[in-house]
């Protein structure tokens, strides 16, 4: 069975300082992983996804992904904060051999920017 | 191009009665999920079809959830008699399916239904 952790349910940080949502995944298997951006009253909208091809991933709006599976974790990193950038942030798994690629979510992390 | 589309935006309506949330996915996208977001359980997977193999049904909380795909695009997810835990976000996604976990879900907006 998979499991993802997300270990801090709320960050704050002020505009301009770098952001970390830590997140633990639990997988059977070698597994695929994403982070998924949610702004108040939108729709889930892909940040970036670990295909195996590189351990670091670089997704839209400056953020980047680590894939440590000594660590079994997936941080999530930004150099500079922008206000944009509050918003509720998901850590997801998708096992291969679960069939349909059904997702499992993380408990989300709600980002402050303090101005 | 256009993006998942789900109708209605919101919905109320009180309990015992039945209700209907439609999905339109990504033309072309064979693949099509139903998770739900409420405030005590997060975000959990509902349904998914893939073509026109039997959908998984694996996490529909009881059999008074339902849901049908007709020619193998828009689908609807029907819940009836609902109950006050029913009140949560209904989101919908599409992939391609190629078989990979890696496939990216492209995520509708939600229907948000409040159950009085």
């Amino acid at each position: 069975a998979q499991s993802v952790t997300q270990l801090d349910s709320h960050v704050s940080v002020s505009e301009g300082t770098p952001v970390l949502l830590r997140c633990n995944y639990s997988s059977s298997y070698s597994p695929s992983l994403f982070w998924y951006v949610q702004h108040p009253n939108k729709g889930l909208q892909l940040l970036l996804k670990y295909t195996s091809a590189a351990t670091l991933v670089k997704g839209i709006n400056g953020f980047e992904a680590e894939f440590k599976k000594s660590e079994t974790s997936f941080h999530l990193t930004k150099p500079s904060a922008h206000m944009s950038d509050a918003a509720e942030y998901f850590c997801v798994v998708s096992d291969p051999f679960t069939a349909g690629n059904k997702l499992t979510f993380g408990g989300g992390t709600r980002v402050l920017v303090k101005p | 191009g256009a993006g998942v589309s789900q109708s209605p935006s919101n919905k109320v309506t009180e309990k015992g009665k039945d209700v209907e949330l439609r999905c339109d996915p990504i033309s072309g996208h064979t693949a099509l999920y139903w998770y739900r977001q409420s405030l005590g359980q997060g975000l959990e997977f509902l349904i998914y079809f893939q073509g026109n193999s039997a959908p998984d049904k694996s996490g529909l909380p009881s059999d008074r959830f339902s849901a049908e795909r007709t020619g193998g695009s828009v689908s609807t997810l029907t819940i009836q008699r609902t109950q006050q835990e029913d009140s949560a976000v209904y989101l919908c996604a599409s992939s391609l399916f190629s078989g990979a976990s890696t496939d990216t879900q492209y995520f509708g907006p939600g229907t948000r239904l409040t159950v009085l």
